[in-house]
């Protein structure tokens, strides 16, 4: 089964500065699709931003980015200019098309106002 | 917009009950999941089901089972609640193909007493 890591249980941010959540995973596959899923505290589980595999460039979605590196199996969030809104659990998430999705154990983000 | 909706935000049951998780989407998706959430743990997959009266076992099907009978609902079902499964139980729904993300219910928080 495909593994995905995040290695940051808890993070902190000051409003309006960038901080960026850890990902890794693990797999054999060469096309598949990543996400960064957003919970806020007792709301539903949104998606942040998604990426495909084959494709270089970087997804962005406002002030949301990533670093993909698929060669290090590495699929890190970047929040540009901290919000209080963006305080949440996010999570990292791996998919082979067709198949379930493999999520990470979550990192908790604080904001700081 | 996609809807996921689980029956219940919150349940409390006995132990030994037998319990009922019903979980529909509106979107016509032919996969729908099953994953549970604790702290620490990250989402699990219990079951998954690509089409009607198809299921999978996920990573921790044990005393846990499902039905599809019709492809916009997807029930969990505990055949003996234990207290062990007190959690969170979030359903969710994608498309079997391509390029698309897991769509999420709003989550049933389980407490067996």
């Amino acid at each position: 089964a495909q593994t995905v890591t995040q290695s940051q249980p808890e993070m902190s941010v000051q409003e309006a500065e960038t901080v960026t959540l850890s990902c890794t995973y693990d797999t054999s596959e060469s096309d598949y699709y990543l996400f960064w899923y957003k919970q806020p505290p007792s709301r539903q589980m949104i998606l942040v931003i998604r990426q495909e595999a084959y494709k270089q460039q970087n997804a962005t979605e406002n002030r949301f980015s990533v670093n993909f590196q698929k060669a290090a199996k590495s699929f890190s969030l970047k929040i540009s200019d901290s919000q209080l809104g963006d305080a949440a659990m996010y999570f990292c998430a791996y998919r082979k098309t067709g198949n379930q999705f493999y999520f990470g154990t979550g990192t908790s983000l604080t904001v700081i106002p | 917009d996609v809807k996921v909706t689980q029956s219940s935000r919150y349940l409390v049951k006995r132990t030994g009950e037998k319990v009922f998780l019903e979980c529909v989407q509106d979107m016509d998706h032919e996969n729908m999941f099953w994953y549970r959430q604790d702290p620490g743990l990250g989402l699990r997959l219990i079951y998954f089901s690509y089409d009607v009266k198809m299921k999978e076992k996920g990573d921790i099907p044990e005393g846990y089972s499902v039905s599809r009978e019709k492809k916009e609902r997807f029930s969990l079902i505990l055949e003996s609640a234990s207290t062990n499964q007190t959690s969170m139980y979030l359903c969710a729904s994608s498309l079997l193909l391509g390029y698309t993300e897991a769509f999420f219910g709003q989550g049933t928080r389980l407490t067996v007493v």
